[in-house]
């Protein structure tokens, strides 16, 4: 089975141009999620989505945004970069949510690294 | 809001050995999971061990075990027979026991050394 995949794998915008990681999940799996990893804050959640439904939401200014397809692949969307916006962005995907399907295992992606000039 | 603390930056490890990381987070959940994952130099991020909130006993995966205290709000990882492949952060996380939402502490670099 093949595993979360991201896409690119790295990438280089400058300040105020806006960019888009695209995230495929782990084949049946349905929730997507995205978290931000910096060497300063660490990994911090963005955003899960569900059944093409966002289902939570991290700290994160509105240019942060996603979305999710009816084959569960997922978006992020960046916009007005600035140059904190660099970090590693990780996708991770998970078979379903809720009390009695969440093992609570998560499957991570190798990441897209973004560097914001 | 859930916190996740770990206090050991650093860590090194000789090979074969046995390492402890700490980890303690804050809640006023009851039922929640517990996680450690390790992040390789490669980035991909693999989970190591999963601990319920509702289980007493401690989960164990071949070389890997916690301690979990729920009362004190500490899960600690221990590796035993450290091997060099095990050279990478870990992190400590938490989950509500809805969602699919990671708390994440700040990770301890550990170093095995042959």
């Amino acid at each position: 089975k093949a595993g979360v995949t991201q896409t690119p794998r790295y990438l280089i915008k400058t300040r105020g141009q806006q960019v888009t990681l695209s995230c495929s999940p782990i084949s049946g799996h349905r929730s997507v999620s995205w978290y931000q990893q910096t060497p300063g804050q660490g990994l911090q959640f963005l955003f899960e989505y569900f059944s093409e439904t966002q289902r939570n939401k991290g700290n994160f200014p509105g240019r942060f945004s996603g979305r999710q397809f009816s084959n569960s692949r997922s978006e992020m969307n960046v916009s007005t970069l600035e140059l904190g916006d660099s970090a590693l962005y990780l996708c991770a995907s998970s078979p379903a949510r809720g009390p009695n399907s969440n093992t609570g295992e998560l499957f991570f992606g190798e990441g897209s690294r973004l560097t914001v000039l | 809001a859930q916190t996740v603390t770990q206090s050991q930056p650093e860590m090194s490890v000789q090979e074969a050995e046995t390492v402890t990381l700490s980890c303690t987070y804050d809640t006023s959940e009851n039922n929640y999971y517990l996680f450690w994952y390790k992040q390789p130099p490669s980035r991909q991020m693999i989970l190591v061990i999963r601990q319920e909130a509702y289980k007493q006993q401690n989960a164990t995966e071949n070389r890997f075990s916690v301690n979990f205290q729920k009362a004190a709000k500490s899960f600690s990882l221990k590796i035993s027979d450290s091997q060099l492949g095990d050279t990478a952060m870990y992190f400590c996380a938490f989950m509500m026991e809805y969602g699919n939402k990671l708390v994440f502490g700040a990770g301890t670099i550990l170093r095995v050394k042959s």
